[in-house]
């Protein structure tokens, strides 16, 4: 079966820190990747996605992935977090019948200004 | 536009007892999918509707069951509640079923069974 790894549960970043959030997936063959933010008190939104093509992807509010195949990952970047930043990451990837997004368990990023 | 909206917030329910969540797709969209977020847990994939059919199903039993109607809004119920039930119930809607669609998410519904 398809899963997601996020292998940072909770991260504590300063204000202008650099920030990488890893993501691993299972599956081997043509995958449709997401990361998805749930912002306290707001529902879940889409922050970027990789369907095909460039592997550097580029999102909203200055966050980038990068897909790289060979190691299975699809890690969430930004330069220069903010305070208001603080928030829960997701990483999903679509299932082979493409009905469904299966999600990592999550990480929690906390910035302090 | 408007976007996706679930009904109600919370509940509360008693262990045994039959719930139905309610959710009102995105404007334009004909795809609902539903999804379980335990505490801690990322959202977990219950079933999706296409065109009031069933069109998808993860790993949960038959007591999870869902509707969707002409206009696309569409229902989870659950029957005989138990405790691991609690969680926060996502809906999610898109364009059309097909994998390249994004899945837009609702506020939730948090469940509490006790």
């Amino acid at each position: 079966a398809q899963s997601v790894s996020q292998h940072n549960h909770h991260v504590i970043l300063s204000e202008a820190a650099s920030l990488e959030l890893g993501c691993n997936y299972s599956y081997g063959g043509t995958v449709n990747l997401f990361w998805y933010v749930q912002y306290p008190g707001q529902h879940l939104q889409l922050l970027l996605k990789y369907f095909s093509g460039d592997p550097l992807v580029k999102g909203i509010k200055g966050f980038e992935a990068e897909f790289i195949k060979s190691k299975f990952s699809f890690n969430l970047r930004k330069p220069s977090v903010q305070w208001s930043d603080t928030a829960e990451y997701f990483c999903a990837v679509r299932n082979q019948a493409g009905t469904a997004l299966i999600f990592g368990k999550g990480t929690t990023l906390s910035v302090s200004s | 536009e408007t976007g996706v909206t679930q009904s109600p917030t919370h509940l509360i329910k008693t262990r045994g007892q039959q719930v139905t969540l309610r959710c009102s797709s995105q404007s334009g969209h004909n795809t609902v999918s539903w999804y379980q977020q335990a505490l801690g847990q990322g959202p977990q994939f219950i079933f999706q509707y296409y065109r009031e059919e069933e069109n998808g199903r993860g790993n949960f039993p038959p007591r999870f069951s869902g509707l969707q109607f002409p206009n696309y809004s569409s229902e989870l119920n659950v029957n005989a509640l138990e405790l691991d039930d609690s969680a926060l119930y996502l809906c999610a809607s898109s364009y059309d079923a097909g994998g390249t669609y994004e899945q837009y998410f609702g506020p939730g519904t948090r469940l509490t069974v006790t």
